[in-house]
């Protein structure tokens, strides 16, 4: 079975800087997604990037990039000028390419923007 | 803007009694997942559908939940009878299978339960 795991239960980064959640995962599989996905307080589930296994460029979206070590099976997530509405739980999630289509979560990394 | 939608946002109800939870999924999804958050489990699968049709519901325990897809536009989730370790948050997903697989799930706002 496939297992995600987030080491850093709180993070805390000061308004406008950079900062990196970390993500290890365990599967024995190729081909894979992986995600990390925002919850607020409001706890809307949002989706924040994704990442096809088997490409080799990590994912960009806006100020939000993913570190992708395959081999090491990490995948971390960069945040770039942190903003106030960046403040969320943030988890890292991981789901095969093939055949069960559900989504494995970590136990989330709570982030705090300093202002 | 299409989005998932659940009802009720809230529910408090007493331990013993019958909790529907419902799910519209975003028009044209054919895969559904319910998903429970709490704070020992975290994010955890309770079931999934595709074409209405259930793939995967080993994470539901059986002899109190039940989940259903009536029709193509609503996924009940059943709890008979509930319990306190019930209490949690419960997410609705969808998303649209095709080709090698699902490619994006979006989540509803979630249902907060709390039986007492």
């Amino acid at each position: 079975a496939q297992t995600v795991t987030q080491s850093q239960p709180e993070m805390s980064v000061q308004e406008a800087e950079t900062v990196t959640l970390s993500c290890t995962y365990d599967t024995s599989e190729s081909d894979y997604y992986l995600f990390w996905y925002k919850q607020p307080p409001s706890r809307q589930m949002i989706l924040v990037i994704r990442q096809e296994a088997y490409k080799q460029q990590n994912a960009t979206e806006n100020r939000f990039s993913v570190n992708f070590q395959k081999a090491a099976k990490s995948f971390s997530l960069k945040i770039s000028d942190s903003q106030l509405g960046d403040a969320a739980m943030y988890f890292c999630a991981y789901r095969r390419f093939q055949g069960a289509q559900k989504l494995v979560f970590g136990q989330g990394t709570r982030l705090t923007i300093n202002p | 803007d299409a989005r998932v939608t659940q009802t009720p946002r809230h529910k408090v109800t007493e331990m013993g009694q019958e909790v529907t939870m419902r799910c519209q999924p975003i028009l044209g999804h054919n895969t559904v997942f319910w998903y429970r958050q709490t704070m020992m489990q975290g994010l955890e699968l309770l079931a999934y559908f595709r074409n209405r049709a259930p793939l995967d519901d080993s994470g539901m325990p059986k002899d109190r939940f039940s989940a259903e897809m009536p029709d193509a536009t609503l996924a009940t989730l059943k709890i008979q009878p509930s319990e306190p370790r019930d209490s949690a948050v419960y997410f609705c997903a969808s998303g649209r299978a095709a080709g090698t697989g699902l490619y994006e799930q979006y989540f509803g706002p979630g249902t907060r339960l709390t039986v007492t």
